[in-house]
């Protein structure tokens, strides 16, 4: 079974503008969370999916939105970058409710020039 | 609000010795899942060992096992006969049951097995 694929694995941008990061979960899986994992902060959560429904959602600004198809990938979108935004953003995706084990991606390397 | 704290920023074990990660933990759950996640360098995130709240029995995965005091909110990791490829970061988690599927982190600790 193939893992969980998340594309692309580097970005560059600038302040401003906006990025899309996409997220394939392994077969079957219905849930997807994203993350974001920084020096500083750590690993935060942003927002889980499950079943096109956003489930779950983080203390992240309005700028940080997500969906999700019906074939259960990912999407996440972040507008009007800021330096801030920098970090590596991890997708997980489970088979189940809750509880069960997330299995992660290699994540999205974004940087914010 | 759940936190989760790990104590130790850094550690390091020589090889075949056994090692244990501290991991504190505060919520007001009764049922929650906790978890130990590890990431080498430049390598994804993987589950090391997942531990459900209303099991008293430790769990174990193989060299891997926790040590697991709901009332004290402690879940130390022990790693036995340590090998190189244990050298990673590691991350305690915490899942409320019924919550879906977010996980809480904590800082993590970086281990260095020294061969």
């Amino acid at each position: 079974k193939a893992g969980v694929t998340q594309t692309p694995r580097y970005l560059i941008k600038t302040r401003g503008q906006q990025v899309t990061l996409s997220c394939s979960p392994i077969s079957g899986h219905r849930s997807v969370s994203w993350y974001q994992q920084t020096p500083g902060q750590g690993l935060q959560f942003l927002f889980e999916y499950f079943s096109e429904t956003q489930r779950n959602k983080g203390n992240f600004p309005g700028r940080f939105s997500g969906r999700q198809f019906s074939n259960s990938r990912s999407e996440m979108n972040v507008s009007t970058l800021e330096l801030g935004d920098s970090a590596l953003y991890l997708c997980a995706s489970s088979s189940g409710q809750g509880g069960n084990i997330q299995y992660f991606g290699a994540g999205t390397r974004l940087s914010v020039l | 609000a759940q936190t989760v704290t790990q104590s130790q920023p850094e550690m390091s074990v020589q090889e075949a010795e056994t090692v244990t990660l501290s991991c504190t933990y505060d919520t007001s759950e009764s049922n929650y899942y906790l978890f130990w996640y590890k990431q080498p360098p430049s390598r994804q995130m993987i589950l090391v060992i997942r531990q459900e709240a209303y099991k008293q029995q430790n769990a174990t995965e193989n060299r891997f096992s926790v040590n697991f005091q709901k009332a004290a909110k402690s879940f130390s990791l022990k790693i036995s006969d340590s090998q190189l490829g244990d050298t990673a970061m590691y991350f305690c988690a915490f899942m409320k049951q019924g919550g879906g599927n977010k996980l809480v982190f904590g800082a993590g600790t970086i281990l260095r097995v020294k061969s």
